[in-house]
């Protein structure tokens, strides 16, 4: 299975204030998604990250609140734009790996926004 | 509409017992189905996948039902320890690929000594 870190683990910042969250894989992966656990909630998926190319949103969230960036294969970056205390959850990244049906899930972002 | 849901919400249990877990659905298509454990600040670890023909899964002291006919998953923790404390989810995908989650709210599991 993948090993996937996630900086930071956890933050707590100022609404109006933008965070970036990263996700580094330690291996190279097929694809790569963010998801967004609200407390109480279930994970919801915000989009799927794509390789050299803009990201795959799902309804509901737009890529100028959470602008997307995968550079590699290994690497992707979630930015939480603008934030606002309704923004507070966790943030986690996963990967799907090749010939694999399971999805490996980052330790996850903490993120409480003031 | 395609839902998860899971019961009960919450469940307190002495150490050494045994639990049960409860996971309905209303997915479709339907290609497999997944219990997660997610320990507090932490990412979900896959515990165990079932697809369409299989009944029953077992990982250690868990141990995963499913039955396609009535949509219905249970998680059977068996000699429960301290370190079972966590968010137990049922997840359901909807194709081969892995890409489609419906996800349910997760069972709260505190183990008490």
């Amino acid at each position: 299975s993948a090993v996937i870190s996630q900086k930071p683990s956890r933050d707590i910042c100022q609404r109006g204030t933008s965070l970036t969250i990263q996700c580094q894989v330690d291996s190279q992966v097929t694809m790569m998604f963010w998801y967004r656990q609200q407390p109480g909630q279930s994970l919801t998926l915000i989009a799927t990250a794509n390789q050299g190319s803009e990201a795959t949103y799902e309804s509901g969230f737009v890529i100028d609140k959470f602008p997307i960036s995968r550079p590699n294969l290994t690497f992707s970056t979630l930015t939480v734009s603008n934030m606002s205390p309704e923004d507070s959850s966790i943030y986690l990244c996963s990967v799907l790996t090749s010939g694999q049906e399971t999805q490996y899930f980052g330790p996850g972002t903490r993120l409480l926004v003031l | 509409k395609n839902q998860v849901e899971q019961s009960p919400q919450s469940l307190i249990i002495l150490e050494g017992k045994n639990c049960t877990l409860q996971c309905n659905y209303t997915v479709s298509p339907f290609s497999n189905l997944r219990w997660y454990k997610q320990d507090t600040g932490r990412g979900p670890v896959s515990l165990t996948i079932m697809t369409f023909s299989e009944n029953t899964k077992s990982n250690g002291r868990y141990t995963a039902t499913l039955d396609a006919d009535t949509k219905q998953s249970s998680l059977h923790i068996t000699a429960s320890q301290l370190s079972d404390s966590a968010s137990y989810i049922c997840v359901v995908t909807r194709n081969q690929a892995g890409t489609a989650l419906i996800f349910g709210k997760g069972t709260t599991l505190s183990v008490s000594s």
